[in-house]
C-alpha cells in the first residue's frame, strides 16, 4: 500500500530564506507523487507533480522537488520564501486513483 | 476556465439531520471523488466516480454516507441522521482518467459542514 510521511508538522522561516519541507514515501511500485498548498479558507492547489520522468521537477512560484528513490524521499524546496508562502503544504502519494495524503507542513513565514 | 465549483460553502446543521452537498466537476472530467478533511488533518478519500458508476466507495465511514453522481457530471455526497464527528470540510475533486491511468486531480473549494 501506498502511504507518505511528512516529518514536521510546523516549519518556520524567515522571509528570503531557503524552505525545505520533508516528504517520505512507502509504495510498491513506481510512484506518482504530489506536492499540494493550500492556504486559509482556500482549495487545495497543485504546486508540483512528480510522475516518473525527470526526478529534479520545478513547479509554480518557485518551488522545487526532487524524488530520491533510494531515500524513499519527495521534499519540497525553495530558495527564498515570501510572505505569501505562509500556507498549509500537503505531500500526496496516487494510490489506485485516490490520493493518498500527508498529515501536512504548517509552513510560517516570519518577517 | 470554471474550476471545480462545491455548494453550499458552509452548512451548519443539528445533530439527527440529514444533508446535501453538491459538487461539480469540471467539464470533460470523467473522473470525481469526494474527500473529508477533519481538523488539523489532511483529507482523507471517501469516494471514487468514473463516469455515473462509483468505482470505489472504501473511505466511506458508514451508511450514513452516500453519494450519487446519477448524469456522470454534479455529484451530491448525502449524509443521514448527522453527528457531531462528521463536522469536517468536504472536499470534492474531478480528473481526466487517461490511457496511462489518473490524472492530476483538481480540487474545489470545499463545504465546511458543521454539525451541533
Amino acid at each position: 500500500a501506498q502511504s507518505v510521511t511528512q516529518l514536521d508538522s510546523h516549519v518556520s522561516v524567515s522571509e528570503g530564506t531557503p524552505v525545505l519541507l520533508r516528504c517520505n514515501y512507502s509504495s510498491s511500485y513506481s510512484p506518482s507523487l504530489f506536492w499540494y498548498v493550500q492556504h486559509p479558507n482556500k482549495g487545495l492547489q497543485l504546486l508540483l507533480k512528480y510522475t516518473s520522468a525527470a526526478t529534479l521537477v520545478k513547479g509554480i512560484n518557485g518551488f522545487e522537488a526532487e524524488f530520491k528513490k533510494s531515500e524513499t524521499s519527495f521534499h519540497l524546496t525553495k530558495p527564498s520564501a515570501h510572505m505569501s508562502d505562509a500556507a498549509e503544504y500537503f505531500c500526496v502519494v496516487l494510490g489506485t486513483y485516490k490520493y493518498i495524503f500527508g498529515t501536512g507542513t504548517r509552513l510560517k513565514v516570519l518577517a | 476556465g470554471a474550476g471545480v465549483s462545491q455548494t453550499p460553502s458552509n452548512k451548519v446543521t443539528e445533530k439527527g439531520k440529514y444533508v446535501e452537498l453538491r459538487c461539480d466537476p469540471i467539464s470533460g472530467h470523467t473522473a470525481l471523488y469526494w474527500y473529508r478533511q477533519s481538523l488539523g488533518q489532511g483529507p482523507e478519500f471517501l469516494i471514487y466516480f468514473q463516469g455515473t458508476g462509483a468505482a470505489d466507495d472504501s473511505g466511506l465511514p458508514n451508511d450514513r454516507f452516500f453519494a450519487v453522481r446519477p448524469e456522470g457530471s454534479v455529484s451530491t455526497l448525502k449524509i443521514q441522521r448527522t453527528e457531531r464527528g462528521d463536522s469536517a470540510v468536504y472536499l470534492c475533486a474531478s480528473s481526466f482518467i487517461s490511457g496511462s491511468g489518473a490524472d492530476t486531480q483538481y480540487f474545489g473549494p470545499g463545504t465546511r459542514l458543521t454539525v451541533l
